[in-house]
């Protein structure tokens, strides 16, 4: 089992330029979350989807948007990359949507935008 | 509401000496506690969590913490530090009553010294 694949692992974008970063996870894990980590700020959850069809909101969502296009994949989109925007991305997935469960994460896309 | 205090944002130990990283938390809920690890340029890993079975929980490595409910604690200790313990170390708290939510500490990298 690869687990959480994440790519790209390294992207320079210039600002108001787009992308998408992909996600994977062959665990047949339920739900999955996207995460910003800062210097000195911990993990912020972006956005998640407790299950295949449904996405929420997390504590930052904004200047993103997210598809979940299977129980596998969970892609984050920016449309017009800002500078404020620079940071490294984590995808993560749990079996179920219990506050119990453990979260295993991707190796992290490295973003910076210029 | 939740959050969640890690007391330092570096602690610095010698190898073979005890390890204490300490967290406090606040929730509305009864929470659910984990400690994750962070390498280098890495993904995070599960070190433990609380589930509420048990106060004192064991978890890889020879790391574990204990849940005090009194102090709204959940410090992680390790007998004794080994080199390959210096990473980052996050302490989460999850609950999942009326939408899901995650907040990380802001970490605390550890040090070990030769």
């Amino acid at each position: 089992n690869a687990g959480v694949t994440q790519t790209p692992k390294f992207q320079v974008l210039k600002t108001g330029q787009s992308m998408t970063l992909q996600c994977a996870q062959d665990m047949n894990h339920n739900s999955m979350y996207w995460y910003r980590q800062d210097p000195g700020m911990g993990l912020r959850l972006i956005y998640y989807s407790a299950s295949e069809g449904t996405t929420d909101k997390g504590e930052v969502p904004n200047g993103y948007n997210v598809s979940r296009l299977n129980k596998r994949e969970f892609s984050l989109r920016l449309e017009s990359a800002a500078p404020s925007q620079t940071s490294v991305y984590f995808c993560a997935s749990t079996l179920g949507g219990s506050s119990y469960n453990e979260q295993f994460f991707g190796p992290g896309t490295r973003l910076t935008v210029l | 509401a939740q959050s969640v205090t890690q007391l330092d944002s570096h602690v610095s130990v010698s190898e073979g000496t005890p390890v204490l990283l300490r967290c406090n938390y606040s929730s509305s809920y009864s929470p659910s506690l984990f400690w994750y690890v962070q390498h280098p340029n890495k993904g995070l890993q599960l070190l433990l969590k609380y589930t509420s079975a048990a106060t004192l929980v064991k978890g890889i490595n020879g790391f574990e913490a204990e849940f005090k409910k009194s102090e709204t604690s959940f410090h992680l200790t390790k007998p004794s530090a080994h080199m390959s313990d210096a990473a980052e170390y996050f302490c989460v708290v999850t609950r999942n009553t009326g939408g899901f939510k995650t907040i990380f500490g802001a970490g605390t990298r550890l040090f070990v010294k030769a």
